[in-house]
């Protein structure tokens, strides 16, 4: 079944403790990225990767970190999480190219930091 | 900058009538368009694409695209409960691999 897991699926932290939240897609999809949606504001887009070692910012990179050392792995990195960064977070892949391809999402975590 | 604008809504509809989803965009050059439907706390799911002007139909919804008019909707016909959720607007970018995205709408379909 073509899918993108994330995990954990849930987590509480407190401020400064650094995290990682893993994302793995079976697709062999190129295209892979973070977002974070808050109340009112959508989804808003963290960082971005073309390909393995290719990442990119997004809209709102301040405070994360990525990775992209093998083509189905795109792990989000917070080293030291704050209260702000508390927020409900989708990890998403998709073929590269010109054509209208679809855009598969992850289950989503929760993460709250106290 | 690109920008897709939707009315946040809520968009309350009675159960059995049609609902009208609208999005605009600002850049000419977007070449694909999504439809994406979320329920509360879970994530995305696509429901429909469309990239040539005029209508695309699937069962019970149509997308419609106006490019001259930078304007792409999303009609539910037989609107039911379980449609109650928030719609998002997503446009690909030709040259690009980012999909933008609206801040979505919620359509509330009471029984």
């Amino acid at each position: 079944e073509a899918q993108v897991t994330q995990n954990p699926r849930y987590l509480i932290t407190v401020t400064g403790k650094k995290l990682t939240v893993t994302c793995s897609q079976n697709m062999n999809h190129e295209y892979m990225s973070w977002y974070r949606q808050d109340p009112g504001l959508g989804l808003r887009q963290i960082y971005y990767s073309m390909n393995v070692e290719v990442t990119d910012k997004g809209d709102v990179p301040e405070g994360y970190k990525v990775s992209r050392k093998e083509k189905r792995n795109f792990p989000l990195i917070l080293e030291s999480p704050s209260p702000n960064q508390t927020s409900l977070y989708f990890c998403a892949s998709r073929p590269t190219g010109t054509g209208p391809y679809r855009q598969y999402f992850g289950p989503g975590t929760r993460l709250t930091v106290t | 900058q690109k920008e897709v604008e939707q009315n946040s809504g809520p968009l309350s509809v009675p159960e059995g009538a049609i609902a009208s989803l609208n999005c605009t965009y600002s850049d000419r050059g977007s070449q694909s368009f999504f439809w994406y439907r979320q329920y509360s706390g879970k994530s995305p799911e696509l429901i429909m694409f469309i990239y040539s002007n005029g209508d695309k139909e699937d069962g019970r919804f149509t997308a419609q695209l106006n490019k001259a008019s930078q304007y792409v909707s999303l009609l539910i016909r037989d609107s039911q409960p379980s449609d109650s959720a928030t719609y998002l607007c997503a446009v690909h970018l030709s040259g690009y691999s980012t999909l933008t995205f609206g801040k979505g709408t919620m359509l509330l379909v009471s029984p």
